[in-house]
């Protein structure tokens, strides 16, 4: 099955600059890869996501990429800002069965 | 539009006892799963239902059970509850198995002393 691994597992930046999250998958036939975010005590909230078929995303501060050939996709938040303090994970989801697994999560933290 | 639904919000169980956590949602999503986030961890995926009266296992299915006889809920059934279950649980549904979004309910805080 589907194994996704994330990193780093904790990180903290100083506000405005930027943070990356990297992931791996290891089944090539998933092809649908979101990002969650999940403040304390809340429930996970999609902010960005990529098919397969597509490299790289952006939405405002927040960008993802893509290497299906790497079998690696990374968020990346610029300008940080302390509301962007969390915990993000990402995903994998395979046509097949189309469960989303999940990475263990990285504890973002920005300090002012 | 409720989206997904949960309850209980909090429980405590001792040891051996046995509980359904309640989910449903009415946006009519033939996907539902049931994860489980231990502290400081992601989301595990315990059961998955793709359609009502269909259910499968997911990564850590032992110590639970489930049934769809409905489109709208997805119950989870913990028997004999044991420490190792203490966890949030969270339910999610989606409409296909393509590209759309999973949507979260608001999570079940439970404690087995």
């Amino acid at each position: 099955g589907e194994n996704v691994e994330q990193h780093p597992s904790t990180l903290s930046v100083q506000e405005g600059d930027s943070a990356v999250i990297k992931c791996t998958y290891s089944d090539s036939a998933s092809n649908y890869f979101p990002w969650y975010k999940q403040e304390l005590g809340k429930r996970p909230q999609l902010i960005i996501d990529i098919r397969s078929n597509v490299g790289e995303k952006k939405d405002q501060r927040i960008a993802v990429t893509l290497n299906k050939t790497a079998k690696h996709f990374s968020l990346h938040i610029t300008e940080t800002q302390p509301e962007d303090s969390a915990v993000y994970f990402c995903a994998a989801r395979t046509m097949s069965q189309g469960n989303l697994i999940f990475g263990k999560g990285t504890k973002l933290s920005v300090k002012p | 539009n409720a989206g997904v639904t949960q309850t209980p919000k909090f429980r405590i169980l001792k040891i051996g006892q046995s509980m359904t956590l309640q989910c449903t949602q009415d946006m009519n999503h033939n996907y539902m799963y049931w994860y489980r986030q231990d502290p400081g961890m992601g989301l595990k995926l315990i059961y998955y239902s793709v359609g009502a009266g269909i259910t499968d296992k997911g990564e850590v299915p032992n110590g639970y059970n489930v049934s769809r006889s409905t489109t709208e809920d997805f119950p989870l059934r913990l028997e004999l509850a044991a420490p190792s279950q203490t966890s949030v649980y969270f339910c999610a549904s989606l409409q296909d198995r393509t590209f759309t979004e999973a949507f979260f309910g608001q999570g079940t805080r439970l404690t087995v002393v």
